[in-house]
C-alpha cells in the first residue's frame, strides 16, 4: 500500500524567512510523481510544485523548492522569503505510474502560519 | 482559462435527504476525479473518470453514493440518503490525462444535520 506521512501538523515562520516542511512516503513502484499542494481557507487546492521520481534534479518554482531523496523516500518543501500569502495548509501527495496510476495519495497536511 | 467549477459551494441538509454536487472540469480535460476531504485530513479519491467511463470507483460507497459523467464533460455526484458522517468537503479535480497534474475546484462543503 502507498502511504504519505507529514509529521508536522503545524509550522510557523517569520515573514521573509525560510521554512521547510517534511514529507515521507512509501511505495513499491519505481516510477511515480510527487506533489506539494497548498490549500488556503478558501479550500481550493493549488499546485505548488511537482517532481518526477526519475529526475535527480530537485524541482524549483520561484520561492519554492524541494529536497527529493529517493532512497530515503523523503520529499521536503522549502519556502524561501516567506510571505503572508503563504499561510495555508500544505499537502504532500504521491501518484504512482502503475496499478492505480492517476490516483493521488495525500498526507494529512501541515498548517503553516506566517508571522508579520 | 477557466478553472474547475463546482456548485454549490455550501450545502446544509437533514439526514436521510438526498444531495447532489456538480462539477465542470477544465475544457479539454479528459480525466475527472471526485475526492472526499474530512476535517483535518487530506483528500481521498472516491471515483475517477476517463471521458465518460468510471475507471476507478473502488472507494465509492455504492450503497448510497452514485456518480455520472454524461458526454464525458460535466459530472454529478449524488448521495442518497445522506448520513451524519457524510459531512465533509467534496472536491472535484481534472487533468488532461491520467498522470498529468490535477487541478482542483473550490469544493462543496456539505453539512448533514
Amino acid at each position: 500500500a502507498q502511504t504519505v506521512t507529514q509529521s508536522q501538523p503545524e509550522m510557523s515562520v517569520q515573514e521573509a524567512e525560510t521554512v521547510t516542511l517534511s514529507c515521507t512516503y512509501d511505495t513499491s513502484e519505481s516510477d511515480y510523481y510527487l506533489f506539494w499542494y497548498k490549500q488556503p481557507p478558501s479550500r481550493q487546492m493549488i499546485l505548488v510544485i511537482r517532481q518526477e521520481a526519475y529526475k535527480q534534479q530537485n524541482a524549483t518554482e520561484n520561492r519554492f523548492s524541494v529536497n527529493f531523496q529517493k532512497a530515503a523516500k523523503s520529499f521536503s518543501l522549502k519556502i524561501s522569503d516567506s510571505q503572508l500569502g503563504d499561510a495555508a495548509m500544505y499537502f504532500c501527495a504521491l501518484m504512482n505510474y502503475g496499478g492505480s496510476q492517476g490516483n493521488l495519495i495525500f498526507g494529512k497536511g501541515t498548517k503553516l502560519s506566517v508571522k508579520p | 482559462e477557466a478553472g474547475v467549477v463546482q456548485s454549490p459551494r455550501y450545502k446544509i441538509i437533514e439526514k436521510k435527504q438526498p444531495v447532489a454536487f456538480w462539477c465542470n472540469p477544465i475544457s479539454g480535460h479528459n480525466t475527472l476525479y471526485w475526492y472526499l476531504q474530512n476535517l483535518g485530513q487530506g483528500p481521498e479519491l472516491l471515483i475517477r473518470y476517463e471521458n465518460e467511463e468510471a475507471v476507478d470507483d473502488s472507494q465509492l460507497p455504492k450503497d448510497r453514493f452514485s456518480a455520472e459523467r454524461l458526454k464525458g464533460v460535466d459530472s454529478t455526484l449524488k448521495i442518497q440518503p445522506a448520513e451524519l458522517g457524510d459531512s465533509a468537503v467534496y472536491l472535484c479535480a481534472s487533468s488532461s490525462y491520467r498522470t498529468d497534474t490535477q487541478y482542483f475546484g473550490p469544493g462543496t462543503r456539505l453539512t448533514v444535520l
